[in-house]
């Protein structure tokens, strides 16, 4: 099946450094990536739509110089938080989407495993 | 926001119960989805149900859909420990933007 590698899994960073997070599509090429935030016992909140080749799209109240995106490859997008502050610290999901799959703008997505950040 | 809310919020039954898990939507749908979350993880999908269906199942999970209510069921037969999870509904919105958006979620508790 589909296999979304999220990395790293957990990270502790000192408030004001920056953290990058990788996600990688391992066996299918992804043109869109999402990226959400999850805080404890909630539920996923959709923070931006990843494309390769072109700029992400933020959702409303997500600053787009805090959490920067990067997609420049069909099966790897980043997230880099800038200047990290105790407030960042949540769980972080990507997930992507199968270009192969018939239809797939309403296709189920590809999970990867989630990056526990905590800023100290 | 989000676009379902789910009831229960948290769900504790013995091992060989049955579970049962509603989520609401808000917009008119293409389909609707059913996700599980085991604690600390990503997410796995479960099963999709279109919009012009009415029930569908996958091994030991029922999924209904009302699109008149706007509402969907998730239902775990003879469950086991293992099925110890978060379960959240997730759907596309109408406006086609492609973004999955995903309702406010289950927690089941499966007691050995």
């Amino acid at each position: 099946g589909a296999v979304v590698s999220q990395h790293p899994s957990r990270v502790i960073c000192k408030s004001g450094t920056s953290v990058k997070i990788e996600c990688r599509s391992l066996d299918f090429q992804a043109t869109t990536m999402f990226w959400y935030r999850q805080f404890p016992k909630q539920s996923l909140m959709l923070m931006a739509t990843s494309n390769e080749g072109s700029k992400a799209t933020y959702e409303q109240g997500v600053e787009k110089d805090k959490f920067l995106i990067n997609h420049a490859s069909l099966t790897l997008s980043t997230l880099t938080v800038t200047s990290a502050h105790p407030e960042d610290s949540s769980f972080y999901i990507c997930s992507a989407r199968d270009n192969a799959v018939y239809s797939s703008y309403n296709s189920p997505l590809h999970f990867g495993n989630g990056t526990r950040l905590t800023v100290t | 926001s989000q676009q379902g809310e789910e009831d229960p919020q948290a769900l504790s039954i013995q091992e060989g119960e049955n579970a049962t898990m509603n989520c609401s939507y808000k917009t008119s749908i293409n389909n609707l989805q059913w996700y599980r979350q085991n604690s600390g993880r990503g997410l796995v999908h479960l099963i999709l149900i279109r919009s012009n269906e009415r029930e569908k199942h996958s091994g030991r999970l029922r999924v209904t859909l009302d699109t008149s209510k706007k509402s969907s069921s998730l239902l775990i037969t003879a469950s086991r420990a293992a099925d110890t999870a978060s379960y959240f509904c997730a759907t596309y919105g109408s406006s086609n933007t492609g973004k999955l958006i995903f309702g406010q979620g289950t927690t089941l508790q499966v007691k050995p």
